[in-house]
């Protein structure tokens, strides 16, 4: 069974990085595309980006400027980085296994909060 | 971006009732949507992919239909722990967007 399991700050000062790590057991990440998700408290849920296992990479043009999302076989984890944050970016962030066209596995979520 | 809406945003329904959710793409996304549904304070589960397909071990009381813009999740005989929120996915092209989510409540 894969889990999924994202670790980093809890709370992070605005204008610094977000950075967070998931850490994959269970199975194996060659060719899967690992994602990451957010959802700020009480909203919808906004696909951050993805990386495969090749290195290859995809974002969501709206947080583009702002993400790097890179990943270590080495240690089965994949990373996110998120520069210049805001109050708007505080969110509880997923990490997520993109199977074929389907978000399949998740992590339990990780609550970031941005404030000073 | 392909914007997805559902509707409605809230359902106050009963144990053993039939109910249905809609979603609908802003373009034809042809079967590429999947439904989650999230408890609170948990990730959200993988319910339906590619609009019928039941994920493995996920009752049979849930299923999906439809194609091109319009689709329904629709859940047969309600029991107390389908009360959640549902996400209808656009896994069509990026960015992959998701719907607001309906609200499930007892009544």
């Amino acid at each position: 069974q894969v889990q999924l399991q994202e670790s980093g700050p809890g709370l992070v000062k605005p204008s610094e990085t977000l950075s967070l790590t998931c850490t994959v057991s269970g199975g194996s990440m060659n060719n899967y595309y690992w994602s990451w998700i957010r959802q700020p408290p009480g909203e919808g849920l906004e696909w951050i980006g993805y990386i495969y296992s090749s290195g290859s990479t995809d974002y969501n043009p709206s947080l583009k400027s702002r993400v790097t999302i890179s990943i270590d076989m080495s240690k089965n984890q994949f990373s996110l980085n998120l520069s210049s944050v805001t109050a708007a970016d505080t969110a509880v962030y997923y990490c997520a296994r993109r199977g074929t066209y389907k978000f399949d596995y998740w992590g339990q979520g990780t609550l970031v909060t941005v404030s000073s | 971006d392909i914007q997805m809406t559902q509707s409605p945003s809230s359902l106050s329904a009963s144990v053993g009732e039939r109910i249905t959710i809609t979603c609908r793409a802003s373009q034809s996304i042809a079967g590429y949507l999947n439904w989650y549904q999230q408890k609170v304070g948990k990730a959200p589960k993988l319910l339906i992919h590619v609009a019928s397909s039941l994920q493995s071990g996920v009752p049979s009381r849930f299923s999906g239909s439809g194609s091109g813009t319009d689709f329904t999740l629709t859940i047969s005989s309600l029991q107390p722990e389908d009360f959640a929120t549902y996400f209808c996915q656009q896994s069509y092209g990026s960015p992959y967007t998701f719907g607001q989510g309906t609200k499930l409540e007892i009544k």
